[in-house]
């Protein structure tokens, strides 16, 4: 089984603040992994993901993730936000294997003026 | 480029009624899924196709719900007597499956909101 852990629920921040929205996850067997972004009354895209080769990925908005496996972590980091940046953020793992994603509850990122 | 799409995109039925529920993923994908997602919550797996056979069914999927691809096209997610605890928003999401160079990224519609009264 696995499962996926988003450790902040909400994360308020000044616009060109940086931020840190923080997944842990646990699985048995290999994963990808994923982020993906929810704007207001619009369906989950795909933010970035995690598949294999370097830990580093990054989006074309400036966001990245490292996949660290020792510390089972996807973190989602971005040096400087912007208003525009305000959305839910959920983190994905899937096992190599098979179908089915399994997400944590998503992180709410409201940037502020 | 014309994406997953759902349909309908709300639907407001009162308790003990049927509802049905479509998805048309994009074109070249061979691999369909529905998830639920209610609010608060990230989306929680209820069942995926690969073409028209379904391979796995959460058990989060109850005997009133059924769900079919008959082609390996699009996909229908059906309801019988609904209950208030239905309510939730119906996400479809496709992929290319395992042989695909994406990786079997899933890429998901807009959802449908569905209240039960």
């Amino acid at each position: 089984a696995q499962s996926v852990t988003q450790l902040d629920s909400q994360v308020p921040v000044f616009e060109e603040a940086p931020v840190e929205l923080r997944c842990n996850y646990s699985s048995s067997v290999s994963v990808y992994l994923f982020w993906y972004v929810q704007y207001p009354n619009q369906g989950l895209q795909l933010l970035l993901k995690y598949l294999s080769g370097s830990t580093l990925v990054k989006s074309i908005n400036g966001f990245e993730a490292e996949f660290n496996k020792s510390q089972t972590s996807f973190h989602l980091r971005k040096p400087s936000v912007h208003i525009s940046d305000t959305a839910e953020y959920f983190c994905a793992v899937k096992n190599t294997n098979a179908g089915k994603s399994t997400f944590g509850d998503g992180t709410t990122l409201t940037v502020k003026p | 480029d014309t994406g997953v799409s759902q349909d309908p995109r709300h639907k407001i039925t009162k308790r003990g009624q049927n509802v049905t529920f479509r998805c048309d993923p994009i074109s070249e994908h061979n691999r369909l899924y529905w998830y639920r997602q209610t609010l608060g919550q990230g989306p929680e797996f209820l069942t995926y196709f690969q073409n028209e056979a379904q391979l796995e069914k959460s058990r989060l999927l109850s005997d009133r719900f059924s769900a079919e691809r008959p082609k390996g096209s699009f996909s229908t997610l059906e309801i019988q007597r609904t209950e208030q605890g239905d309510s939730a928003m119906y996400l479809c999401a496709s992929s290319e499956g395992p042989s695909g160079r994406a990786t079997d990224t899933q890429y998901f519609g807009p959802g449908t909101r569905l209240t039960v009264l």
